[in-house]
């Protein structure tokens, strides 16, 4: 696609649920990232993928967080058991190199409301 | 340890005055250095980039950034800020040929009449 694409735009929860968060990339990336959006905390790293090697799951908060990508391409971020402290904006993007030369393109991101 | 800072998380100018928004960085390699802006609702949208080229690096919307390596910093400036500037700035580093990105806190710009 032109650009990378999240889905849902918007999604309120209760307390508890379990939530699944969607990201195409760009066509051809091979770098995929998920970073976090919280009012006054800026973005936060929360995982990373890279090819075929293993993800960088360093920042993922708890073991309530988890992430997958299938087939190189799409992911899918995973939040079981939803808290209020949940609620943010979920950003992915994804870039063309290995190297940190290259920029991240990023999605509109995914505004989750636990309530 | 590596990190990246934004001295300002707020800045105010005035339409038509120079904007400075400023970011340092910490770090045993040499980093490639990102400026996003994210206007009000909007996703993240690339402003600039150096990546050992040029040190003045020239990006959209008459913004650009200077690396200085001595100094660790790579500051964005504007010479005449424009009501559409209004934003929130995040200066970006990556650290390591992964390209894992780490932001800066952000810097949140005002522009008055």
């Amino acid at each position: 696609g032109a650009g990378v694409s999240q889905s849902p735009s918007n999604k309120v929860t209760e307390k508890g649920k379990d939530v699944e968060l969607r990201c195409d990339p760009i066509s051809g990336h091979t770098a995929l990232y998920w970073y976090r959006q919280s009012l006054g905390q800026g973005l936060e790293f929360l995982i990373y993928f890279q090819g075929n090697s293993a993800p960088d799951k360093s920042g993922l908060p708890s073991d309530r967080f988890s992430a997958e990508r299938t087939g190189g391409s799409v992911s899918t971020l995973t939040i079981q058991r939803t808290q209020q402290e949940d609620s943010a904006v979920y950003l992915c993007a994804s870039s063309f190199s290995t190297g940190g030369e290259t920029e991240a393109f990023f999605g509109q991101g995914t505004r989750l409301t636990v309530v | 340890a590596q990190s990246v800072t934004q001295l300002d998380s707020h800045v105010s100018v005035s339409e038509g005055t120079p904007v400075l928004l400023r970011c340092n960085y910490s770090s045993s390699y040499s980093p490639s250095l990102f400026w996003y802006v994210q206007h009000p609702n909007k996703g993240l949208q690339l402003l600039l980039k150096y990546t050992s080229a040029a040190t003045l690096v020239k990006g959209i919307n008459g913004f650009e950034a200077e690396f200085k390596k001595s100094e660790t910093s790579f500051h964005l400036t504007k010479p005449s800020a424009h009501m559409s500037d209004a934003a929130e700035y995040f200066c970006v580093v990556s650290f390591d040929s992964w390209g894992k990105f780490q932001f800066g806190a952000g810097t949140q710009v005002v522009v008055t009449p």
